[in-house]
């Protein structure tokens, strides 16, 4: 099993450009999430998912994206990057909401200059 | 909305000092959870506990949970450096989907 891979590993966009940060899972887990990470601050809840076609908004939703339409795949949008959104982002995912561990991916270091 | 709350962010101990760190909710929790971020890593599971009082003890780390279910500890005996890195707990109350992670604590282990 691979886990949760996201691609890419970094990426640095230019003030007003888009992008997607993909985010699969191998192990069919039904829960998928989005944190992002910046210095000293923990880990922030963008978007989370609890299957296929079901996504619902976390702690910091604004500016972002997303869709579920497998059980692997949680891609995460950006439409116009904004400096605010320089930070590593983690996707995740569990078995089962709260009870199980959830398993990270290795993560996108995300510069926007 | 629920907080959880860990106090202090970083701390440095001398190699072979132990370490406790502790883990406060602002509500019951049903289970608490805790992980641990290397630096440069990703955060990586290491432990649940579910039951008021409980502890749970990997190799050198005891995890203790409350009896009123609402904080935790993490205890390090004789830190060793492989020990560096960002310890997050992570609360469930039963009510939604979602993990409450605290900010962390970034642990330093001078040699």
């Amino acid at each position: 099993n691979a886990g949760v891979t996201q691609t890419p590993k970094f990426r640095i966009l230019k003030i007003g450009q888009s992008m997607t940060l993909q985010c699969t899972q191998d192990m069919n887990h039904n829960y998928m999430y989005w944190y992002r990470q910046d210095p000293g601050m923990g880990l922030k809840l963008i978007y989370y998912s609890v299957g296929a076609g079901i996504t619902d908004k976390g702690e910091v939703p604004n500016g972002y994206n997303v869709s579920r339409s497998t059980t692997e795949d949680f891609p995460l949008r950006l439409e116009l990057a904004a400096p605010s959104q320089t930070s590593v982002y983690f996707c995740a995912s569990s078995y089962s909401a709260g009870v199980t561990e959830q398993f990270f991916g290795p993560g996108t270091r995300l510069t926007v200059l | 909305g629920q907080q959880v709350m860990q106090i202090p962010q970083y701390q440095h101990v001398q190699e072979g000092e132990d370490f406790t760190t502790y883990c406060n909710s602002s509500t019951t929790l049903s289970n608490i959870q805790w992980y641990k971020q290397r630096p440069g890593g990703h955060p990586v599971f290491l432990i649940q506990l579910v039951k008021s009082g409980e502890v749970k003890k990997q190799k050198r780390l005891t995890f203790q949970f409350g009896e009123a279910k609402k904080n935790s500890s993490l205890h390090i005996t004789a830190t060793q450096t492989t020990d560096v890195g960002t310890y997050f707990c992570a609360g469930w109350t039963g009510a939604n989907s979602k993990l409450t992670f605290g900010k962390g604590i970034t642990l330093s282990v001078r040699p």
